[in-house]
């Protein structure tokens, strides 16, 4: 029962790097988002999708895209890394935002 | 703006004590979620509430929503309930309190 994955846990990038974080949910949920979280900020949403194939800018979305490839997955893009999204990311998932939410263990991304 | 506060920031207790951390939200909702997060970890639901009163073992919370307010209990705490614990609603979205740290010290 894996319920969220999300890769890579760590990374390390240099400043105008790109790279992927993959999520991917095995409880048929509709819903998946994108969060940051930084110290004392609690989490942030960067981008939802509230079904295959649709997205929607949350309240951090500047820097970051995303893809809904199929229900499983939900994939966040970093075109041009920048120092300001050193941060922890999680994907959630939820059968619709009335229900639980469940949570990857999280990716710590560091860029210098 | 926050849509959701929660009192205290930090808290730290010794072991057996009971505990309360706060949860005040500004959103019309229509549930609230208590979450855990262990240091280095990722984040499980601990509960989700939309009226009264849920337990799980000496976990407890409840909710008042004419009042916008919900309170998570821990009875006779223990060193493993050390974690940050987060208070979230659904509102039009997901929305997140900054959590609350506790360390119970042995």
């Amino acid at each position: 029962n894996a319920g969220v994955t999300q890769t890579p846990k760590f990374q390390v990038l240099k400043t105008g790097q790109s790279m992927t974080l993959q999520c991917a949910q095995d409880m048929n949920h509709n819903s998946m988002y994108w969060y940051r979280q930084d110290p004392g900020m609690g989490l942030r949403l960067i981008y939802y999708s509230a079904s295959e194939g649709t997205t929607d800018k949350g309240e951090v979305p500047n820097g970051y895209n995303v893809s809904r490839l199929n229900k499983r997955e939900f994939s966040l893009r970093l075109e041009s890394a920048a120092p300001s999204q050193t941060s922890v990311y999680f994907c959630a998932s939820s059968g619709d935002r009335r229900r639980e939410a469940f949570f990857g263990q999280g990716t710590r991304l560091t860029v210098v | 703006k926050n849509e959701v506060e929660q009192s205290p920031q930090n808290l730290t207790a010794q072991e057996g004590e009971f505990i309360t951390i706060n949860c005040s939200y500004s959103v019309g909702i229509s549930a609230l979620h208590w979450l855990q997060q262990h240091p280095g970890g990722g984040i499980v639901s601990l509960f989700m509430l939309s009226s009264g009163k849920k337990k799980h073992g000496r976990l407890i919370a409840t909710i008042n929503i004419q009042e916008k307010h919900s309170s998570l209990h821990i009875t006779a705490s223990h060193p493993r309930d050390s974690a940050v614990y987060i208070c979230a609603v659904n509102g039009n979205q997901f929305y997140f309190g900054t959590g609350t740290s506790l360390t119970v010290i042995p």
